[in-house]
């Protein structure tokens, strides 16, 4: 999984398993979350965003968890697909302003046929 | 379709030049960012400006100029001044409400030798 640290985590799962990606946030007055996919040479898109009054939102095939005890989010990709290999990554903000993003520094997620 | 182009793709410098990268939206935003993002880092806020002829620094903005003389065009200018200039550089957009969603366009590669 992925922290506010010091590596570049990986994950590498088979196709059609379940993948959980992490991510620990720093700061504990942080509102809204997103999670990000980035495909190599391209600029990320949204994946998937929650706020802080939730503790779990679905989407398609994905669902973002947070628990703000810990200050800890999680992504949950479904049937993993070879498609999905990419680099992850979450951002957390206060106040609603895009400038006050902050980026975590990603896991890379390689899915296996 | 409506997105954001950012060119060149890939950017070749000789130390000590300044290189210009263009970045372009036709989501009719107000809000546009550059951001850089360096291996093992999260995404880092270099410049951004909430409305044309506007703009404020980000956390890294040594080195780096920008301009916003129209909505849709938010430059970025890279100075020889900046001291590690060689990175992948993300440009995104987004509109003022609270927690708009950024899109971003798929970056432009410079390298400086």
């Amino acid at each position: 999984g992925e922290s506010v640290g010091l590596h570049l985590p990986t994950l590498s799962v088979q196709e059609g398993d379940n993948s959980i990606i992490n991510c620990a946030y720093s700061n504990s007055a942080s509102d809204y979350f997103i999670w990000y996919k980035q495909e190599s040479g391209k600029g990320p898109q949204f994946i998937i965003d929650i706020r802080s009054n939730m503790d779990k939102r679905q989407g398609q095939r994905v669902t973002v968890l947070l628990n703000k005890t810990v200050k800890h989010l999680s992504l949950q990709i479904a049937a993993t697909q070879p498609g999905d290999s990419a680099f992850f990554f979450c951002a957390e903000s206060y106040g609603g302003s895009n400038y006050k993003l902050t980026f975590g520094k990603g896991t890379l997620l390689t899915v296996n046929p | 379709d409506g997105g954001i182009t950012q060119s060149p793709k890939y950017l070749f410098r000789k130390e000590g030049q300044n290189v210009t990268l263009s970045c372009e939206q036709n989501l009719n935003h107000d809000a546009m960012y550059w951001y850089r993002q360096d291996p093992g880092q999260g995404l880092r806020l270099i410049y951004y400006s909430q409305i044309v002829n506007d703009f404020q620094k980000g956390d890294i903005a040594e080195g780096y100029s920008v301009s916003r003389e129209k909505k849709e065009s938010f430059p970025l200018t890279v100075t020889s001044a900046q001291k590690n200039p060689t990175a992948f550089y993300l440009c995104a957009s987004s509109s003022t409400g609270q927690n708009s969603p950024l899109h971003f366009g798929n970056g432009t590669r410079l390298t400086v030798t």
